[in-house]
């Protein structure tokens, strides 16, 4: 199984400040037909994840553009520009370039 | 808008069994893959099962393979998850969500709000 490793856990941030979330994965995500297939996921408090990053890099419909992923390989990057209050939540990183569907254990985002 | 609506989450004692049920609209049902992914109280993301468009194959984590059966019914827009020999570590809110499996994108866009199951005695 591909195991998915996040860092940091937790990252209390100022509001308008940027983050950024680092994913690894245990083994390359690039998948035989030459795409990669990691996404990002905000889970707001209280609430059902919600898909903000496919394909390492493409925007979902309706997220922000100060939303952004990148990275190759192993390594993966979510970055938020720009922090707002709204943007408080645990984000996961997961690979579906092989099954099993694995995900980060998640990054908690909080205001300082 | 794409809406999924989750039911069937209830009590129950290990050993137990129960059926998941998750209702689709918004959306061409018989044209996307689905799954469910489930979170334990205060945990992250753990993936369940995936379904082909067609319902003629599923995908299980280890962890569920011979206790879970995933199936769907296109002709009324539905998903399932028949869950069997409960055990209190698939204490959970399990969520059915479209999954998208093209050349170009896997990744699950649309979720529902989720059904809980606990099991204990």
């Amino acid at each position: 199984d591909i195991v998915m490793t996040q860092t940091p856990l937790s990252s209390p941030v100022t509001l308008g400040q940027p983050a950024s979330i680092s994913c690894r994965s245990s083994q390359s995500l690039v998948h035989s037909n030459g795409n990669t297939y990691l996404s990002w996921l905000q889970q707001r408090p209280g609430q059902p994840p919600r898909l903000l990053i496919y394909k390492i890099s493409n925007r979902f419909s309706g997220v922000p553009d100060r939303f952004s992923g990148s990275g190759a390989g192993t390594d993966f990057t979510l970055k938020i520009s720009r922090v707002e209050a709204e943007d408080v939540g645990v984000y996961y990183c997961m690979q579906a370039t092989q099954f099993p569907l694995t995900f980060g254990e998640g990054t908690k985002v909080e205001i300082k | 808008e794409v809406q999924l609506v989750e039911s069937g989450g209830d009590l129950v004692q290990p050993g137990g069994s129960l059926r998941l049920s998750c209702g689709g609209s918004g959306f061409i049902f018989s044209s996307y893959w689905m799954g469910w992914v489930r979170q334990a109280p205060g945990k992250g993301l753990e993936w369940v099962a995936n379904i082909k468009t067609d319902g003629s194959d599923g995908y299980y984590a280890d962890s569920v393979k011979g206790r879970f059966t995933i199936s769907r019914d296109n002709a009324k827009n539905s998903l399932y998850l028949q869950i069997n020999s409960l055990r209190a570590e698939d204490t959970a809110v399990y969520y059915c969500a479209t999954y998208s499996f093209l050349l170009q994108s896997r990744h699950f866009d649309n979720w529902g709000q989720g059904t809980l199951v606990t099991v204990s005695s």
